[in-house]
């Protein structure tokens, strides 16, 4: 059974760095790309990035490059989402999600909730 | 603002039919297969559609998918209380906006 199991919920502080992580069983991790999405409060999905864990090539939503950084470990079959100076703008749900033969988010997370306030 | 357009809202009556539309234009939608995810309130999204109109393993055949040219379409028949739901589109875009959009997203409310 493919599974995707994220860390748990975070409370930071302006400008404190993050990493949250994905970790994948049940299936090949190095076979499929990996996804990130951001929920906001209230508010609909956005697309952040994808890794392929085979190589660790990443591209990027423009509007997502620059503020954070994906990255994968296919050792422990773990996929990662980082920033280095939060904002209280960050404050969202964050889901992981692996591809499939489709090349689509087929598989989520459980999603990880960070809260980001003063 | 979503760069695939769905309407914020729709509503029937138990048993009945509804769609639920997603348009895009050429880069996106014109040119890629078309997904379409369900999301029940406080869990994460679940795919329901891929490549416009194929149903993943598990998913009931009460939930279809259509393409045409730059729009697309989710119909799910027999609504029950459970479809109640926020339901989104998704696809690859060409352009150098973003490599994977969501629509912004569409609340099901089943009367």
């Amino acid at each position: 059974e493919v599974q995707l199991v994220q860390s748990g919920a975070e409370v930071k502080k302006p400008g404190e760095s993050l990493r949250i992580s994905c970790k994948g069983s049940g299936y090949s991790f190095t076979s499929y790309w990996i996804s990130w999405v951001r929920q906001m409060p209230g508010k609909g999905l956005e697309w952040m990035g994808r890794i392929d864990p085979s190589d660790s090539y990443t591209n990027y939503s423009p509007s997502f490059q620059g503020h954070v950084t994906i990255s994968a470990d296919k050792s422990i079959s773990t996929a990662y989402l980082q920033w280095s100076s939060l904002k209280a703008s960050d404050t969202a749900m964050y889901y992981c999600a692996r591809h499939g033969t489709a090349m689509v988010p087929g598989y989520w997370g459980q999603g990880t909730l960070v809260t980001v306030s003063s | 603002q979503s760069v695939l357009t769905q309407p914020p809202s729709v509503s029937a009556a138990p048993g009945q039919k509804v769609t639920i539309s997603c348009s895009g234009s050429s880069s996106n939608i014109g040119n890629n297969y078309v997904s379409w995810y369900q999301q029940l309130p406080g869990t994460a999204p679940k795919l329901l559609i891929y490549d416009n109109n194929k149903r993943p393993s598990g998913i009931p055949d009460r939930f279809s998918g259509s393409k045409s040219g730059t729009s697309a379409t989710l119909g799910i028949t027999g609504l029950q209380t459970g479809d109640e739901a926020d339901y989104y589109c998704g696809t690859w875009d060409s352009s150098l906006s973003a490599p994977y959009v969501f629509g912004g997203g569409t609340k099901l409310t089943v009367l």
